[in-house]
């Protein structure tokens, strides 16, 4: 069964340093998702991607956050400057249509900022 | 504010019996609604869509009540394998834009 994949599982950074998370989203999706999940918390929307531009994005996705589709198959999250705030578990999700379809998420990278 | 508010529970279970879950939103435009369970540190995993008519599979069915802008998931026979957090998500319209809203989830732990 196709699923969606993401590295590294963790990632532990220091405050104000860069940070990439890859995904590699279902292949014949269109559609592509980045979450957060600070513990203890809900699930945040944070961006939607179709056709190679950011589709719908939230109120945290701030200049401090960008998404590439660098290559068929990866799509990433670049967060610069982390801030300790920025810790939390943040997962990809693809789907074949728009939000409001179906979404299979990925595992997840936990990001710790120190 | 627009929200989506479940109950956090826990819901403590004995293994078959019948447990409800229920989901309010605020947003009156929202467009698609779904049920996902998360495990303990895991991602979610879609359980289901949830349609205007009602939808069943297996031994959970969901309902739509657009009128009192509830969801609810109903869980036959529970099984020890189905504890976990379902979280009610619904998509809406914000200035063109479909955003999904997640609900804090409610936690079911069924018991032997």
């Amino acid at each position: 069964e196709p699923e969606v994949t993401q590295t590294p599982s963790h990632q532990v950074t220091q405050m104000g340093q860069e940070v990439i998370l890859r995904c590699v989203p279902i292949s014949n999706h269109l559609y592509f998702y980045w979450y957060r999940q600070i513990l203890g918390q809900k699930v945040e929307f944070l961006v939607s991607f179709y056709n190679n531009e950011i589709s719908e994005k939230s109120e945290i996705f701030d200049d401090q956050f960008s998404v590439e589709r660098p290559d068929g198959s990866n799509f990433t999250l670049k967060i610069r400057s982390t801030k300790l705030e920025d810790s939390a578990m943040y997962f990809c999700a693809s789907s074949g249509e728009r939000s409001h379809y179906e979404q299979y998420f990925g595992p997840g990278t936990r990001l710790t900022v120190t | 504010r627009k929200e989506v508010e479940q109950d956090p529970g826990p819901f403590n279970v004995p293994e078959g019996a019948t447990v409800a879950f229920n989901c309010t939103y605020s947003n009156s435009a929202s467009q698609s609604f779904f049920w996902y369970r998360q495990d303990c540190r895991k991602e979610p995993k879609l359980l289901m869509s949830v349609y205007s008519s009602g939808n069943e599979d297996g031994r959970f069915t969901a309902q739509l009540n657009r009128a009192s802008q509830y969801i609810s998931l109903l869980i036959r026979d529970s099984k020890l394998s189905d504890s976990a957090t379902y979280l009610c998500v619904v998509t809406s319209v914000s200035g063109g834009s479909y955003i999904p809203t997640f609900g804090r989830g409610t936690s079911l732990i069924v018991h032997p």
